[in-house]
């Protein structure tokens, strides 16, 4: 069946420096993907997204491109805050169902 | 202004009570889901419906009972509770556009603790 593999966290950061925490899929068809982000004590909110191959989806300084050759989309910032601080999960939807298949979710703490 | 919408946000109950979770959403979306995140943060999608008709099942237990009153609500029954169904339930609505691309928006989840 169709799933998501991310990196294991915790990923421990200091303020300023890059981000990329991997996210690799297997689906069959062509999935829209999906990063999605949990703040502490908090829902998630949608980061970003990239519905065919080759699409970059941005937002807040994060990205990541749908990569079909090597089935990835890992999500990438060049310069963290300890805002960023959360949990991160990449999610595949199967085109044309109504679900959303996450990865285990990864950690990431930013310090000062 | 609070597109999707969970009550109660924390729920302590004893084994084998029955309880619920309603979710509302104000975002005009015909799709409403549940998921179950566990302890290790794992997400689960549970259920999904579709113009109030349930689309998806994904071999829960016949113990939780989604119900959808109209398009705007989903609620969550669950009988007969168990130690393994505490967790974070969260609520989601999206448009199916036809495209097949469901960006789905999340509520703020509601703690289920099971003693």
């Amino acid at each position: 069946g169709d799933s998501v593999t991310q990196m294991e966290g915790p990923v421990t950061l200091s303020e300023e420096a890059f981000l990329t925490i991997n996210c690799t899929y297997t689906a069959t068809g062509y999935p829209s993907l999906f990063w999605y982000v949990q703040y502490p004590g908090e829902g998630l909110q949608l980061l970003l997204k990239a519905t065919k191959a080759d699409d970059k989806g941005s937002n807040k300084g994060f990205e990541a491109t749908y990569r079909k050759e090597t089935t990835s989309f890992h999500l990438e910032k060049g310069s963290v805050q300890v805002s960023d601080s959360a949990v991160y999960f990449c999610a595949l939807s199967p085109r044309g169902y109504n679900k959303l298949i996450f990865g285990a979710g990864t950690r990431l703490a930013v310090h000062p | 202004d609070t597109a999707v919408s969970q009550t109660p946000k924390y729920l302590v109950t004893q084994m084998g009570n029955d309880k619920s979770i309603k979710c509302e959403q104000n975002l005009g979306h015909d799709t409403m889901y549940w998921y179950k995140q566990d302890s290790k943060k794992f997400l689960k999608i549970m259920f999904s419906y579709n113009n109030k008709e349930l689309i998806i099942n994904e071999t829960v237990p016949n113990r939780f009972s989604p119900k959808s009153p109209d398009k705007a609500h989903l609620n969550l029954h669950i009988n007969s509770l168990e130690l393994g169904d505490s967790a974070v339930y969260f609520c989601a609505s999206s448009h199916s556009t036809g495209t097949g691309v469901y960006e789905q928006y999340f509520g703020p989840g509601t703690r289920l603790t099971v003693t």
